[in-house]
């Protein structure tokens, strides 16, 4: 099974708008990190966060990591329509010797223009 | 600079013919990540290489699928006797241990389609 569940699958909202995506996962983690794939393309890293951080900022994201209740959510303010996308977030943690990294289940955010 | 270079891009095979998938990481990068992802689905994992070595390929079908990753050219992800099954889009992404320390940050390509008729 996947390590890390996004909540919701699927969000639609008007541009200009904020957009929140959660992500749950089971086990102890290195890092958490945020990838976004367009449609038809690669997944593009978007930014991590470290086990001992608890929120992190990057342009008009926001990430926060709460290790006690194995979650993150990813904040995207002021939505645009170019924000379209299907978001990732991904762990990292140590496992068979190397950092591995595993994905979870993705939320499509779709942005009206 | 180049980044992770996937070909081909869209593939189309009849059931029980071979597929090869090829990946060029990114200049300087010299671990592999596979990984396979349905339609509306997450990326599931597939298998890690570095140069001469598979290191992890837990996430690899124990039939019909192999990859290497050979001292001179490109990842290769092969699948042998296609079945409709594995109609799906291939990822291939790379990373440089050192980039991130202590982290993992997958550089990705933009990903091999295939159908299977």
């Amino acid at each position: 099974s996947q390590q890390g569940e996004e909540d919701p699958q699927a969000l639609s909202i008007q541009e200009g708008e904020n957009a929140t995506m959660n992500c749950s996962y089971k086990t102890s983690i290195n890092n958490l990190q945020w990838y976004r794939q367009n449609s038809g393309r690669g997944l593009v890293h978007l930014i991590l966060i470290r086990s001992n951080e608890r929120e992190k900022h990057s342009g008009r994201l926001r990430v926060t990591l709460d290790t006690s209740k194995k979650s993150s959510s990813l904040l995207i303010t002021a939505s645009r329509a170019a924000d379209t996308a299907s978001y990732f977030c991904a762990t990292d943690a140590r496992g068979g010797g190397y950092q591995k990294v595993t994905f979870g289940t993705g939320t499509k955010l779709q942005v009206i223009p | 600079n180049a980044g992770v270079m996937q070909n081909p891009r869209h593939l189309v095979r009849r059931r029980g013919q071979e597929a090869r998938l090829r990946c060029s990481p990114m200049k300087g990068h010299s671990h592999v990540y596979w990984y396979r992802q349905l339609p509306e689905e997450g990326l599931k994992f597939m298998v890690y290489l570095q140069k001469e070595n598979i290191i992890d390929e837990s996430g690899m079908p124990k039939e019909r699928f192999s990859a290497e990753f050979p001292k001179e050219g490109p990842s290769i992800l092969r699948i042998q006797q296609v079945v409709r099954g594995d109609s799906a889009a291939y990822f291939c992404a790379s990373s440089s241990a050192g980039s991130f320390p202590g982290a993992n940050v997958l550089t990705f390509g933009a990903g091999s389609r295939l159908t299977v008729l």
